[in-house]
């Protein structure tokens, strides 16, 4: 079985610039989540998508960032234009649909640079 | 509110010496909580879930847990360290927040192993 995959593992760009970040969940999950890291710091929510609809987008910093997942299956991150701040490792995870013990399945995450 | 404190950023062992990695949490819900594993590199793992079927909780890699609703603490501990324990490990909570299922994650605890 495939597990949750991302793309890409880096990226770095110039403050301005766009970037969009992919991630394939495992087969059949209904929930995906987005998840971020920034340098010494907590990984913190961003959002949940429950098949193709945004069940919680409490944690999205602001408007720069959007998150799609068409279809309820690949899931995009867009970050518009990127700030120095938006650097850090972009996690996702896919879980299936079940109570909350249910365990999460990550990727290996996305290291983005903003310059 | 849920919340996960990991009470080490940082701990250092020997090889062949016992770990203990703290963790206590927040949660105005049973919860439900794991613990994950981060290797250089690589995605996070799970070393190990707490869903109330048991209190003490076998992982992999000879790591294990115990439930303590009277401290609200789930330590991770394993027996002998080893060299390939060198990671950072994630304490996360499961549970329902603003009506979300919601999984929230401690700051991490950086191990080392030495020789």
């Amino acid at each position: 079985e495939a597990g949750v995959t991302q793309f890409p593992s880096h990226s770095v760009i110039e403050k301005g610039q766009t970037v969009t970040l992919r991630c394939d969940p495992i087969s059949g999950h209904d929930n995906l989540y987005w998840y971020r890291r920034v340098m010494g710091k907590e990984i913190k929510f961003l959002l949940h998508f429950v098949k193709e609809s945004k069940q919680d987008e409490s944690g999205m910093p602001n408007n720069r960032f959007l998150a799609e997942r068409t279809g309820g299956t690949y899931s995009t991150l867009k970050v518009q234009p990127a700030e120095l701040e938006d650097s850090g490792v972009y996690f996702c995870a896919s879980r299936f649909l079940g109570g909350l013990n249910t365990e999460a399945f990550f990727g290996q995450g996305t290291r983005l640079t903003v310059v | 509110a849920q919340s996960v404190t990991q009470l080490d950023s940082h701990v250092s062992v020997s090889e062949g010496t016992p770990v203990l990695l703290r963790c206590n949490y927040s949660s105005s819900y049973s919860p439900s909580l794991f613990w994950y594993v981060q290797h250089p590199n690589k995605g996070l793992q799970l070393l190990l879930k707490y869903t109330s079927a048991a209190t003490l909780v076998k992982g992999i890699n000879g790591f294990e847990a115990e439930f303590k609703k009277s401290e609200t603490s789930f330590h991770l501990t394993k027996p002998s360290a080893h060299m390939s324990d060198a990671a950072e490990y994630f304490c996360v909570v499961s549970g329902l927040e603003g009506g979300y299922n919601k999984l929230i994650f401690g700051a991490g605890t950086r191990l080392a192993v030495h020789p």
